[in-house]
């Protein structure tokens, strides 16, 4: 069954550098997403991605962060300059295929921890 | 925006009784609702989702409902497992036409499935 895989699963920086987080969607679905889950607390919506561009994104997903999709498999999110209070659990999400169109699937997770 | 409560926190039953999780949602446009199982350590996996145009659906020992009028819908699971033991989140969210909607969570419910 195809899924949504997520690299590195657990990624460890200083406050200030700059990370990038690497998602696979699932191959042939349209829509990506971002969310983040604080420990403990519910799961938040990032951003959205279609046609190669922002669909939506929170209020949370200020100038510090950026969506790419750099070639037809990767979506990545990248954080400029970390802080403490960016250490979340980051899932990556999509969506769209033409049998289940509101279907999000759901990756393993990237836990960040900012030091 | 949307907003999605959830109840209860955290719930304990023994193997085979009932287990029930309610959410309220705020957004009388909002048309789809999914409900999330989170393991220890994984992503969200989806279970069972609804929408707007349905009172009610099944598969195998778990069902959701929703009430638009009232603007909330539950998951229930029957002859609960320990298998079943985990954090259940519901969402909702506006999908329409080719536009996918972000997905706003509840808080989680905690599930313990004694043997």
């Amino acid at each position: 069954e195809p899924e949504v895989t997520q690299t590195p699963s657990h990624q460890v920086t200083q406050m200030g550098q700059e990370v990038i987080l690497r998602c696979v969607p699932i191959s042939n679905h349209l829509y990506f997403y971002w969310y983040r889950q604080i420990l403990g607390q519910k799961v938040e919506f990032l951003v959205s991605f279609y046609n190669n561009e922002i669909s939506e994104k929170s209020e949370i997903f200020d100038d510090q962060f950026s969506v790419e999709r750099p070639d037809g498999s990767n979506f990545t999110l990248k954080i400029r300059s970390t802080k403490l209070e960016d250490s979340a659990m980051y899932f990556c999400a999509s969506s769209g295929s033409l049998a289940s169109r509101d279907e999000q699937f759901f990756g393993p997770g990237t836990r960040l921890t900012v030091l | 925006g949307e907003n999605v409560e959830q109840h209860p926190s955290t719930l304990s039953v023994q193997e085979g009784d009932s287990a029930v999780i309610k959410c309220t949602y705020s957004d009388s446009a909002s048309n789809y609702f999914p409900w999330y199982k989170q393991e220890l350590g994984k992503g969200p996996q989806l279970i069972i989702d609804i929408r707007s145009n349905v009172g009610e659906k099944k598969d195998q020992r778990i069902a959701v409902t929703l009430n638009k009028t009232a603007k909330h819908f539950s998951l229930h699971i029957t002859e609960t497992q320990p298998e079943d033991s985990a954090v259940y989140f519901c969402a909702a969210s506006l999908n329409y036409g080719g536009s996918q909607g972000n997905l706003i969570f509840g808080k989680g419910t905690k599930l313990s499935v004694k043997p």
